[in-house]
């Protein structure tokens, strides 16, 4: 099984700066990565997919980039709908997986 | 817009089995080739992908649940459901049903299913 490695676990960010979160993969999977936000009491939005394509209506401030092991989440200016809890996904090896979370909260 | 709900009993006791279904509207169960997946989340913890089914009714289950999960579709209904057998309270959690290619984009609100006696 592919064990995916999320940092920070908490991220404290001023509205307007930029935030940036890392998803590690035990091996590779190419780019077979998505990226969701959960607020709470509600389920997981896709953000993205493909490790770098935006899902349909998300805005252009979310980005992601990486291959292989190492993935990067940047939300270029944090605007206050943005707090939330942020989770990757592999979907190169089942059981796909999620990694265990980066909380994004306000500094 | 596709919206998938989830429903069954909030409240399962320890040894038995955990049945939740999940209703699709907005589209038909049988169009595309999506995958229709089970996804649960202790509270405040991460999510943890159960096993997801195609419509053709090749499963797929995480093998850390596979001796217990069973999930199944109903294209009638336009439904597919799932079944966890000998629950304990590490079942207990929110249970999210979802679609998608690899990637679900669409989700239900999600169900809390306490397992006590």
């Amino acid at each position: 099984e592919i064990l995916m490695t999320q940092s920070p676990a908490t991220l404290s960010v001023s509205p307007g700066e930029r935030a940036t979160l890392s998803c590690r993969a035990s091996q590779s999977v190419y780019t077979n990565l998505a990226w969701y936000q959960q607020k709470p009491g509600q389920a997981p939005r896709l953000l993205i997919y493909g490790a770098s394509t935006r899902a349909t209506g998300i805005p252009a401030r979310f980005s992601g980039s990486g291959s292989g092991t190492e993935f990067t989440l940047t939300i270029s200016s944090l605007q206050s709908e943005d707090f939330a809890v942020y989770y990757c996904q592999q979907y190169n090896n089942w059981p796909w997986a999620f990694g265990q979370g980066t909380k994004v909260e306000i500094k | 817009q596709v919206q998938l709900q989830e429903s069954g009993p909030g409240l399962v006791k320890p040894s038995q089995t955990l049945s939740l279904t999940c209703t699709v509207s907005g589209g038909s169960i049988s169009s595309g080739s999506y995958y229709w997946s089970w996804i649960r989340q202790p509270a405040g913890k991460g999510l943890e992908w159960i096993g997801r089914i195609y419509i053709s009714g090749s499963t797929k289950y995480n093998p850390s649940l596979k001796s217990r999960v069973t999930i199944s579709v109903d294209t009638s209904k336009n439904q597919f459901s799932l079944r966890l057998s000998s629950v304990t309270a590490a079942d207990t959690a929110v249970y999210y049903c979802a679609r998608g290619l690899l990637w679900p984009d669409y989700w239900g609100q999600g169900t809390l299913v306490t397992v006590s006696s």
